[in-house]
């Protein structure tokens, strides 16, 4: 079963603005793991954010982690046509196995 | 390149034939982790490996599933007999060890007629 849920389930913008998806999740976690995957292809990870931390930057990336709420987000600035992809985030429960939601579609136009 | 590698890209096979896949990890790495992405889903875990050591194996992976990672370098995962729903992304991934990022290879497409 899965254990996150991404919010929304697809996002439509223009080039520039910014982009923000929610993840939920049910259970205590260890960390919290996201990606970005261009269609048919592997998965790329972006960012690892643990139980114990609040927020994380990578570049236009920004994640933040709120365990009382059992909630993630992430957020990508000044969006580019080439963000175009799915975005997953992925949960590890302390048994190392990832968990993934399943996914936000995210479009960015030119 | 020093990423995940997978082999073969994409599989095409008939129904009740036997394939297997391999996957080579990032050399550092001695955690290496299989997971099946169906279309539309996220990826769902199948098993995974310290070293040559197998230490756990999804109910998703049946009977007719196999995993080695004989020297707890590359692994390889076989499926006989295969099926219509065996039809999915194969993705493989490897990581330092629990708790840490874990990369992901570009996966084998398999395709069961």
């Amino acid at each position: 079963s899965q254990q996150g849920e991404e919010d929304p389930q697809a996002l439509s913008i223009q080039e520039g603005e910014n982009a923000t998806m929610n993840c939920s999740y049910k259970t205590s976690i260890n960390n919290l793991q996201w990606y970005r995957q261009n269609s048919g292809r592997g998965l790329v990870h972006l960012i690892l954010i643990r139980s114990n931390e609040r927020e994380k930057h990578s570049g236009r990336l920004r994640v933040t982690l709120d365990t009382s709420k059992k909630s993630s987000s992430l957020l990508i600035t000044a969006s580019r046509a080439a963000d175009t992809a799915s975005y997953f985030c992925a949960t590890d429960l302390n048994t190392d196995k990832l968990i993934f939601g399943t996914g936000t579609r995210l479009q960015v136009f030119p | 390149d020093t990423g995940v590698s997978q082999n073969p890209r994409h599989k095409i096979t008939k129904r009740g034939q036997n394939v297997t896949f391999r996957c080579d990890p990032i050399s550092e790495h001695n955690r290496l982790y299989w997971y099946r992405q169906t279309l539309g889903q996220g990826p769902e875990f199948l098993t995974y490996f310290q070293n040559e050591a197998q230490l756990e194996k999804s109910r998703l992976l049946s009977d007719r599933f196999s995993a080695e990672r004989p020297k707890g370098s590359f692994s390889t995962l076989e499926i006989q007999r295969t099926e219509q729903g065996d039809s999915a992304m194969y993705l493989c991934a490897s990581s330092l060890g629990p708790g840490n990022e874990q990369f992901f290879g570009p996966g084998t497409r398999l395709t069961v007629l």
